[in-house]
């Protein structure tokens, strides 16, 4: 069964910090992971999206790697705003198990002005 | 392109009622998922429809059942229901069913008295 890990659970940083969120998994026959935001009693946002064949995606100031044979995921945020605060959540999505998709418990990030 | 929308967006019931929750995907999108997000489990895979069909289950009870009529639009509905059902329930569409990038819904917001 896929588990999927974040560290940190929270990380508060000043404004313009450059910043890494980890993600793990423990299975690596996955077809892809995505990268999502939430804000507080909100929906999820789609940030980035990492197919299984690709090593990394970029959008803006946002930056996701993906190393599947050590079942590990980073999204780095470069210069960090007040407006990047909210949860940040990873999902892999399995090969296998009807492409059955797990959620980590995401990293809260406060960036404080 | 109008987004996913969910409805209603917040709901109040008591223990043993039933409720029914509505998702309407993107335009042109055919699989839609439910998931189910709670502070202390996370966010939680309930079932996936496609082609008016249901493609996938999570671990979840019998009272959590749902449909997707011939226009993608999809219901999910919850019987008998208990405290512990409060959560934040979330619809999200994609193109396909399986692996395509998903795009949620505002979610709506059940709460169980």
């Amino acid at each position: 069964k896929q588990e999927v890990t974040q560290i940190p659970a929270a990380l508060s940083v000043p404004e313009g910090e450059n910043l890494v969120l980890n993600c793990s998994f423990t299975d690596s026959a996955i077809y892809n992971l995505q990268w999502f935001r939430q804000d507080p009693g909100k929906g999820l946002t789609s940030l980035l999206l990492i197919q299984s064949s690709q090593r990394e995606q970029t959008s803006g100031r946002l930056n996701a790697s993906l190393d599947k044979s050590s079942g590990r995921s980073t999204l780095y945020i470069a210069a960090s705003q007040p407006g990047d605060s909210a949860t940040y959540l990873c999902a892999v999505r399995s090969m296998y198990n009807n492409n059955d998709m797990r959620f980590g418990a995401g990293t809260r990030l406060t960036v404080k002005p | 392109k109008a987004g996913v929308t969910q409805t209603p967006r917040y709901l109040i019931k008591t223990r043993g009622q039933q409720v029914t929750l509505s998702c309407s995907p993107i335009s042109g999108h055919r699989s839609v998922s439910w998931y189910q997000q709670t502070p202390g489990q996370g966010l939680q895979f309930l079932f996936e429809y496609f082609s008016e069909t249901q493609r996938n289950k999570g671990n979840f009870p019998g009272r959590f059942s749902g449909r997707q009529f011939s226009n993608s639009r999809s219901e999910m509905n919850v019987s008998t229901l208990e405290l512990g059902d409060s959560a934040l329930y979330l619809c999200a569409s994609s193109p396909q069913q399986g692996g395509n990038e998903q795009f949620f819904g505002p979610g709506t917001r059940l709460t169980v008295l």
